[in-house]
């Protein structure tokens, strides 16, 4: 299970920090991946991250913005979002790649807006 | 990067019809393909995966092929519960991406 919270209002050029906690399955085991849906748009790929943690791959779009991460010891996946831009309004879901493909949380929903 | 190009983008049809949805990437990623099925409000649902393996609890209605760059989702006879936006992914990377989506809506 992956449950995303950390999502609400913030204002252009402000920060928000989105969690992820997993349950059910060996964390530290499995690459993460954050994406996200703008109103009325598609999915779009935001980052992954390795299981130990070492390798962390970043969207164009956010690369400079966003920072992905995790703590294996609680099994938590984050994503630091910085310098936030009406572009970023969207709902973030986390996902990890299992034994199959990636599956998603039910996600979080951001706002960027004065 | 690797692009995903699915389409149609809107499909109309009625109950009981045959619906084909295909995704060509634009460089070979195997069977690294899996077919999403989301609704209004809902986090994308998993069909397929690679290429072709119906997840488990999925109907049998849902069908997946292809490999390399070609795809295609069939879903054999539509039915109301099936009304809804589905997307391809690749996972041949780490550097995701997803096809731009396909909308069937009722006829």
């Amino acid at each position: 299970q992956l449950v995303e919270s950390g999502g609400g209002l913030v204002q252009p050029g402000g920060s928000l920090r989105l969690s992820c906690g997993a349950s059910g399955f060996t964390f530290r085991s499995y690459a993460m991946n954050w994406v996200r849906q703008s109103p009325g748009k598609g999915l779009e790929w935001v980052s992954s991250i390795s299981g130990s943690g070492g390798n962390t791959y970043i969207a164009d779009s956010v690369k400079g913005r966003f920072t992905i991460s995790r703590d294996n010891s609680k099994s938590t996946l984050y994503l630091q979002m910085n310098r936030l831009g009406a572009e970023d309004t969207a709902i973030y879901y986390c996902g990890v790649t299992s034994d199959k493909c990636d599956v998603w949380g039910q996600g979080t929903k951001v706002t960027v807006s004065p | 990067d690797i692009q995903m190009t699915q389409s149609p983008s809107t499909l109309s049809a009625s109950v009981g019809d045959r619906v084909i949805i295909t995704c060509r990437a634009s460089q070979s990623i195997s069977r690294w393909l899996a077919w999403y099925q989301q609704r209004p409000g809902k986090a994308p649902k998993v069909l397929i995966y690679q290429a072709s393996t119906l997840e488990s609890g999925v109907p049998s209605r849902f069908s997946g092929s292809g490999s390399g760059t070609e795809f295609t989702l069939t879903i054999s006879s539509l039915q109301p519960d099936d009304f809804a936006t589905y997307y391809c992914q690749q996972y041949n990377s780490f550097f995701r991406t997803f096809g731009q989506g396909t909308k069937v809506e009722i006829k």
